[in-house]
């Protein structure tokens, strides 16, 4: 069981809108910055978005990050058949004292 | 460019020490380099955080895995090391390196990352 919530997406076709989801707690997201990973199959996870809702060099304005409270989310818009990957979101725990993932949210389009 | 390369066993026996080195190249572990960690991946399933630390000293790990787990750097070689001990085939997992880019603690992100490395605990 992971200490984040990431609920399944529902698949999505080229061209919409898709957010995914990051539910934590106060320890967490409540008083910490979240980042959020990209994986492809067979491949390290890559950085798409730190401090809630930056965006590294490179990253295309089609992902954006948001948080509030105890939640996070990561929205793709204009989805691209090359967006279908799994996706993570990580915080700093302050009660676990470590970093915490979320299980991970496979993202199929369609 | 800071790129990362782990190395070491792909196969490692139950009970025994798993030990991984990660070489970093493109920049040297420093004080302008400081923080790096660990992060493993089971087969199928999802990133769980090893432990980070500072080069000269701090580190934070995993509670889970805290009674087994040391990291250390050779700063000469510019390279990270990870040693777990007793594994058991719950250890089987990619592992990766990866440099948290403002601290070890806090709200810091993970990049870049290393390729990964598989290994399996099997006798």
């Amino acid at each position: 069981q992971s200490v984040l919530t990431q609920p399944p997406s529902p698949s999505a076709t080229p061209g919409q809108r898709v957010t995914i989801f990051c539910l934590g707690g106060s320890s967490n997201i409540g008083r910490n910055d979240v980042c959020w990973y990209q994986q492809f199959p067979g491949a390290a996870p890559k950085l798409l978005i730190y401090k809630n809702n930056q965006r590294p060099s490179g990253v295309p304005d089609r992902f954006s990050g948001s948080k509030s409270g105890t939640s996070a989310s990561l929205a793709i818009s204009g989805l691209r058949s090359e967006d279908e990957a799994d996706y993570y979101c990580a915080a700093w725990d302050d009660s676990l004292n470590g970093v915490v993932f979320g299980g991970g949210t496979k993202l199929t389009v369609l | 460019q800071l790129q990362l390369q782990e190395s070491g066993p792909g196969l490692v026996k139950p009970s025994e020490t798993l030990s991984l080195t990660c070489t970093v190249s493109g920049a040297s572990i420093s004080r302008n380099n400081p923080y790096w960690g660990w992060i493993r991946q089971p087969p199928g399933k999802g990133l769980e955080w090893i432990g980070s630390f500072y080069y000269g000293g701090s580190t934070y790990y995993n509670p889970s895995l805290k009674s087994r787990v040391s990291m250390s750097v050779d700063v000469s070689k510019n390279q990270l090391s990870l040693r777990l001990t007793s594994v058991t085939a719950a250890d089987t997992a990619v592992y990766y390196c990866a440099r948290p880019a403002t601290g070890v603690s806090g709200g810091s992100w993970f990049d870049p990352w290393g390729l990964g490395i598989l290994v399996t605990v099997s006798s």
